[in-house]
């Protein structure tokens, strides 16, 4: 799993295979967000999930969040080689202002 | 709908010169967001607009970076006396509205290297 003090973790898988990254977090947050960051472009927002929310899928992408162990998961199912990237979760800052805090993410490699 | 243009997209500079990172956020965007990665320490927040009004910079190191919105189509970083630290990829993000549930758009980043 990721978080800021862990370094960047690594998966290698082949195309076809299911994969689930783990996240968690250590102060409240309302929101999770995971990123895709593929070489040499900006991190692009996959899925938002609220922390009234437990489940949320979009196509091959299904996130988790479970508050009460501050943890987030992300799935993809049938995954490309295209999927190839670094994955983010992302929190939000508290109170009136919104600061996003980054793990380190999840670097995917899947072979074709 | 070009999306959140930064240039230049890599800049090199010796220790000791300055550096200026542009961004150009997307048209009708009322949030501007800063950051810096690199591998060890990640992605980290630097600062943040809302209508052009800084709202948080607690991310900057503040004797060295400074960062601007002096209108709604563009926002500046700017580093001085660049150090070899400094070295890192600056990303600039915008979201239509200040609300931490609205979607953010990142910009391609700016690689800079110091010498």
């Amino acid at each position: 799993s990721q978080w800021g003090e862990e370094n960047l973790q690594a998966l290698s898988i082949q195309e076809g295979e299911d994969v689930t990254m783990n996240c968690s977090y250590k102060t409240y947050t309302t929101v999770v967000q995971w990123y895709r960051q593929k070489s040499g472009k900006g991190p692009a927002q996959l899925i938002l999930i609220r922390s009234n929310e437990r489940e949320k899928r979009s196509g091959r992408l299904r996130a988790t969040l479970d508050t009460s162990s501050q943890s987030s998961s992300l799935s993809i199912t049938g995954t490309l080689a295209t999927d190839t990237a670094v994955y983010f979760c992302a929190t939000a800052g508290s109170g009136g202002n919104y600061k996003p805090t980054f793990g380190k993410g999840t670097s995917l490699v899947v072979h074709p | 709908n070009a999306g959140v243009i930064q240039t230049p997209r890599h800049k090199v500079t010796g220790k000791g010169q300055e550096a200026t990172l542009w961004c150009e956020p997307i048209s009708g965007h009322s949030a501007v967001f800063w950051y810096r990665q690199t591998i060890v320490q990640g992605l980290e927040f630097l600062t943040y607009f809302r209508n052009q009004a800084p709202i948080d910079d607690s991310g900057m190191p503040k004797e060295r970076f400074s960062a601007q919105m002096p209108n709604q189509s563009h926002s500046t970083l700017k580093i001085q006396s660049t150090q070899p630290q400094d070295s890192a990829v600056y990303l600039c993000a915008s979201r239509r509205t200040g609300g931490r549930y609205a979607e953010q758009f990142f910009g391609p980043g700016t690689r800079l290297t110091v010498l």
